[in-house]
């Protein structure tokens, strides 16, 4: 089967460090991606990796390891605008391929 | 603004009915998925087209059915309308300059079955 696992909710305060952890389980995988969606928005893509180490886009992060079939989503400097869910999927073949979406994280940033 | 439209943003229907959900993928984008996203199932894949042929199948009832035409549009067809299919329906579209690893989402259809 395939299973992504992920923290249901995180509550982090402004200007904080966060960290969204995410294990796999799929029956392939080519790479994790992480989207936004604000309550009841269309997902907003936020990164990719397709490869183990760290990518960095603004005052995101996102980190792979392959071999530990585990990644994590990294929000610095954090703003009240980033309260939303945050899901982690994974590209399971290279077909230009469907998403297996974890279940979310719903981070809530506190003043 | 994803590019990506969907139509229509809401939907009230009855049990046993049926309905269309339509989508029109961002310019140049090849690639079309349908997700369903209700609250004890988060975000789950139901099928993707690529330049008018089904490529990939995911958890799709058979009492749904979707196509993608000649333009790229593409429209979700739900028969038989359960109170349980009352959901988000999304619809993301990739491809454009053969980049697949972003995919781009409508604004969503919202579909209550009474």
């Amino acid at each position: 089967g395939q299973s992504l696992e992920q923290p249901s909710e995180v509550t982090a305060v402004e200007g904080a460090i966060v960290q969204i952890n995410c294990t796999y389980q799929t029956s392939g995988f080519y790479g994790l991606s992480w989207y936004q969606q604000h309550d009841g928005g269309a997902p907003t893509f936020l990164s990719y990796n397709a490869l183990d180490g760290l990518e960095e886009t603004g005052r995101f992060s996102s980190f792979l390891s392959r071999s530990d079939s585990y990644g994590y989503l990294l929000l610095q400097e954090l703003q009240m605008k980033d309260s939303a869910s945050y899901f982690c999927a994974v590209t399971t073949d290279n077909q230009g391929g469907k998403l297996i979406f974890g279940q979310g994280t719903e981070l809530s940033v506190k003043p | 603004d994803s590019g990506v439209t969907q139509t229509p943003k809401h939907l009230i229907t009855a049990t046993g009915q049926r309905v269309t959900l339509r989508c029109s993928p961002r310019s140049g984008d090849l690639s079309v998925y349908w997700y369903q996203q209700s609250l004890d199932q988060g975000l789950q894949f139901l099928i993707q087209y690529y330049n008018g042929e089904e490529r990939a199948k995911g958890n799709i009832l058979e009492r749904f059915s979707a196509q993608q035409f000649p333009d790229l549009h593409s429209e979700l067809n739900l028969s038989s309308l359960e109170l349980g299919d009352s959901a988000l329906y999304f619809c993301a579209s990739s491809g454009r300059d053969y980049s697949y690893n972003e995919q781009f989402f409508g604004p969503g259809t919202r579909l209550t079955v009474l």
